[in-house]
Formats: structure tokens, C-alpha cells, sequence
């Protein structure tokens, strides 16, 4: 089974933090995403990986920077944490073909 | 327009009955489509792919009209089991890029 992990289910941080998510996957997959999801926005991408060292901007980028230095895994920054990212965070990968697996999801609030 | 639009509902089911959520796709070019099933609290997990040839697994039928650019999701005897959200997932046309994903349409089913 493919296997999609995130650092830490909640955490609480404090305004202008630096707050890193970590994720890690177990399949080698080449794709890999981080999304936030809020109460009737949906899921919103903040920026995907195609490969190692490789970055791109989702809808949302503002505020977050990653970073994906080994295949497996794919980090999220907050570099100064504001109360607007409270939020639930959700890391995902995929291979070529189309399904994409989940993390369990950080929920994040900042106070 | 926005590329993927679901109503958001709820649905409110009693057990048995047979409902069905619609997803409207903005970009015509997309080329695999999903629907994915959250649980509250939970990460969304695939349920299904469609094809424009229709698709069935058990109690849950999918169908495509690329014409009118239209997805479809049928549920047949509805089961408590079944009270989540469902999401539309439209890939764009380019292999490697991120899934779009709707918002979400929520499914309550009661007794």
C-alpha cells in the first residue's frame, strides 16, 4: 500500500514563527503536492514538486516556500507564520498514472 | 467560470435512496476524470475514475459527457456508510501537472 506521511497531526505555533510540515512518501512517486483546505474553499494547491530540486506555484503560493531535496520527501515553509494559515494542511504524491494518495493532513493553527 | 463546479449540497438522504451529484468542467482539453470521497476529519481517498463509456463498481455508477463537459456520480441504495463529501477531480491536459479538484459536494445519509 502506498503510504503517505506527515510530520505532525496538529500543531500550534505562534505568529511570526517559522513553521516547517514535513512529508514523506514510500513509493517513489515523481509528483508531489501541498494543499490547504479550508471551510467552503475547497482544497487549494500551494505548490507541487514533478521531481527533485524541482518547484512549482500553485494557486496559493504566497506566504509558503518548499523544499524537496530527496525524492521522498517534500517540505513546507511558512517562513513567518500569520493567523490567516490556520488551516488544515495536506500533503499528496502521484506516479505517471493519475491516482493520487493522501496524507493523513497537519492541522495548523496559529495564534 | 471556475475550471471545476460542484453543488456544494448537503444532500440529505434517507437510507435506501438513490442520489446523484453533477460536476460541470471548465477546460475542455482535460482528460482523466475522478471522484474522490472524503470522511469528516479524514484525507480524500479515489472512489472511482470515468470514462466516457460509463463505469460501475457495485452500488456507485460515473459517467462522462465531454460534449457538455459534465460529470456524474449515481449512488444506489444509500448506506449510512455513505455520509461524506465528494469531490470532482479533472486532470488538465498535461501529464505531470497538478489535479484540479472541485470543492465538494456533502452527503448526508440518515436512518
Amino acid at each position: 500500500d502506498v503510504k503517505v506521511t506527515q510530520s505532525s497531526r496538529y500543531l500550534v505555533k505562534r505568529t511570526g514563527e517559522k513553521v516547517f510540515l514535513e512529508c514523506v512518501q514510500d513509493m517513489d512517486h515523481e509528483n508531489m503536492f501541498w494543499y490547504r483546505q479550508d471551510p467552503g474553499l475547497g482544497l487549494r494547491l500551494i505548490y507541487f514538486s514533478y521531481d527533485v530540486k524541482m518547484k512549482e506555484k500553485g494557486d496559493i503560493p504566497e506566504g509558503y516556500s518548499v523544499s524537496r531535496e530527496k525524492k521522498e520527501r517534500f517540505s513546507l515553509i511558512l517562513e513567518s507564520a500569520s493567523t490567516n494559515q490556520t488551516s488544515m494542511y495536506l500533503c499528496a504524491s502521484r506516479s505517471s498514472g493519475y491516482e493520487q494518495y493522501f496524507g493523513p493532513g497537519t492541522r495548523l493553527t496559529v495564534t | 467560470r471556475k475550471e471545476v463546479e460542484q453543488d456544494p449540497g448537503p444532500f440529505n438522504v434517507p437510507e435506501g435512496a438513490t442520489v446523484a451529484f453533477n460536476c460541470t468542467y471548465s477546460n475542455s482539453a482535460s482528460q482523466s476524470f475522478f471522484w474522490y470521497r472524503q470522511d469528516c476529519r479524514k484525507e480524500p481517498k479515489l472512489l472511482m475514475s470515468v470514462y466516457s463509456s460509463g463505469n460501475e463498481d457495485g452500488r456507485f455508477t460515473a459517467q462522462l459527457n465531454r460534449a457538455s463537459q459534465y460529470i456524474s456520480l449515481l449512488i444506489r441504495d444509500s448506506k449510512l456508510s455513505d455520509s461524506a463529501t465528494y469531490l470532482c477531480v479533472v486532470t488538465p491536459n498535461q501529464a505531470g501537472t497538478a489535479l484540479i479538484f472541485g470543492k465538494g459536494t456533502t452527503l448526508s445519509v440518515s436512518s
